[in-house]
């Protein structure tokens, strides 16, 4: 079965900062979801990645994804505590199937 | 943006009791889902639903569970005895193409 790793595993930034967190999976990967969770709420979709090489930006969020790593990242531009959450990636086994998800990266934004 | 509702957000069950967990999915999607979190765990796949018929389940889907779609709008989650370690926040997801959107969730305590 897939398995996703995402590290670090928790990091605090102060207000400004640009960050990256990844997202390593043992499988070759079909489509690569970027969520974000406030603890105990629901997922919010932020980005889907397709392809190999693919990149997509949304506001101060960019993923890419790199299909020979098996590893997908998301990085920040200059952090603010809105950014602060819980980022889960998922990852499916092809077209409307289940996705497999990583335990999740916990930022901290200090302002 | 079109949204899943789930509903109750919260249910408190006493241990063997049976309790259903409703979702409305996003009305023109045809994939549905039922996703739990544990918490502080991973966000775990249960079952996903295609055409009025369970198209993939995990181990953790055992014969406690059952899911319906018992009218064009609603897809329920039904667990028939539930235990302590059902105790989990329990996400509906619904999809048209690779997608998901997922809902705010149902906290369900079992005491």
């Amino acid at each position: 079965s897939q398995e996703l790793e995402q590290s670090p595993q928790s990091l605090i930034v102060q207000e400004g900062k640009n960050l990256t967190i990844n997202c390593t999976s043992s499988k070759t990967l079909y489509g690569l979801y970027w969520y974000k969770q406030k603890y105990g709420e629901g997922l919010i979709f932020l980005m889907m990645l397709q392809k190999g090489g693919e990149e997509k930006s949304h506001e101060k969020i960019t993923a890419k994804l790199d299909e020979k790593k098996q590893q997908s990242s998301l990085h920040i531009t200059a952090s603010q505590p809105s950014h602060a959450g819980i980022y889960l990636c998922g990852a499916d086994g092809g077209a409307n199937s289940k996705l497999t998800f990583g335990k999740g990266i916990t930022l901290s934004v200090r302002p | 943006e079109p949204e899943v509702t789930q509903t109750p957000s919260h249910q408190v069950t006493q241990m063997g009791q049976e309790v259903i967990l409703r979702c409305v999915p996003i009305s023109n999607h045809l994939y549905f889902y039922w996703y739990r979190q544990i918490l502080g765990q991973k966000v775990e796949f249960l079952v996903s639903f295609y055409n009025n018929e369970i198209s993939e389940k995990s181990e953790i889907f055992d014969d406690q569970f059952s899911v319906e779609r018992p009218d064009g709008s609603n897809f329920t989650l039904k667990i028939r005895s539930t235990k302590l370690e059902d105790s989990a926040m329990y996400f509906c997801a619904s999809s048209e193409t690779k997608k998901q959107y997922f809902g705010p969730g149902t906290r369900l305590t079992v005491t």
